[in-house]
C-alpha cells in the first residue's frame, strides 16, 4: 500500500510567485491535514479537509494561503505571492473515518529566494 | 489554551545509555497522545501512541512511553540507545475537538559513541 504522497519534495520560488503543493492521501483515507514546520520549530496545524469541504482552517494565514481537496485528485495547498517567511517544510497527513491516527507524507520543502 | 510542552530542546547521551524525553500536555487537549520521530530532511514516523487502556505503551525501535494522567505527562523512554536513534522527536496530542494534532517544539536526541 502506498503511503501519503507529496510532490514536489523540494520547491524553489522567487518572491511574488505562486507555490502549489500536492498531497495524495493513503488509499481509503478521506481526511487530509496540512501542517507547516518552520526552521527549528515543531509542526503547526494549518487546515483540515474532507472531500470537497474545508472542516477547520483555523491555522491558515488569512491572506495568500488556500487549500482544497476536490472530489477527484490530490489535495492542493496554494500559496500566492510567496514571501521569504513562507520558507518551511509543509507536511500533509491523512486519516480514515473514525481513525484517530494520522499518517504523514514526506513533506515539501519550500524555499523562497 | 491547548498545548504540548517538551521540556528539553536537546538531549545528548552516550550510546547504550538510557534516555528519557519529557512531554507534558495541557488539560484542554484530548488524551490521545503520540510520539513521532523525524530523521533529517524526512517526514514523521509514528513511534507509539496512547489511545486508551494500559498506561505503559510500547512502540517501535525499543521505545516505550507512560501515560500519567495526574501529572499530565507522556514521557518517552528507551533503556539503551543506539547511534541510529539520533533524530528529532516530537510529542503530540489530538486536540480537544479531535480534528488536529498539537505538537510540542521537539527534542533533538544526539547519541554519541
Amino acid at each position: 500500500n502506498a503511503g501519503v504522497m507529496q510532490n514536489p519534495r523540494h520547491l524553489v520560488r522567487r518572491r511574488g510567485q505562486e507555490a502549489r503543493l500536492r498531497c495524495s492521501p493513503m488509499k481509503g483515507h478521506s481526511h487530509v491535514y496540512w501542517y507547516r514546520q518552520l526552521p527549528e520549530e515543531g509542526l503547526k496545524f494549518m487546515v483540515y479537509l474532507q472531500k470537497e469541504n474545508i472542516i477547520d482552517e483555523s491555522g491558515m494565514p488569512k491572506e495568500r494561503f488556500s487549500a482544497e481537496f476536490p472530489k477527484e485528485g490530490p489535495s492542493i495547498l496554494r500559496i500566492q505571492q510567496v514571501v521569504r517567511g513562507d520558507s518551511a517544510a509543509y507536511f500533509c497527513a491523512s486519516s480514515g473515518t473514525g481513525n484517530n491516527e494520522q499518517f504523514f507524507g514526506p513533506g515539501t520543502r519550500l524555499t523562497v529566494l | 489554551a491547548q498545548s504540548v510542552t517538551q521540556l528539553d530542546s536537546q538531549v545528548p547521551v552516550f550510546e547504550e545509555a538510557p534516555v528519557e524525553l519529557r512531554c507534558n500536555y495541557s488539560s484542554s487537549v484530548s488524551v490521545y497522545l503520540f510520539w513521532y520521530v523525524q530523521y533529517p530532511n524526512q517526514g514523521l514516523q509514528l513511534l507509539l501512541k496512547y489511545l486508551s487502556g494500559s498506561t505503559l505503551v510500547k512502540g517501535i525501535n525499543g521505545f516505550e512511553a507512560e501515560f500519567n494522567k495526574s501529572q499530565t505527562s507522556f514521557h518517552l523512554r528507551k533503556p539503551s540507545v543506539h547511534i541510529s536513534d539520533t533524530a528529532e522527536y516530537f510529542c503530540a496530542a489530538l486536540s480537544g475537538g479531535y480534528n488536529k494534532l498539537i505538537f510540542g517544539a521537539g527534542t533533538r536526541l544526539a547519541v554519541h559513541p
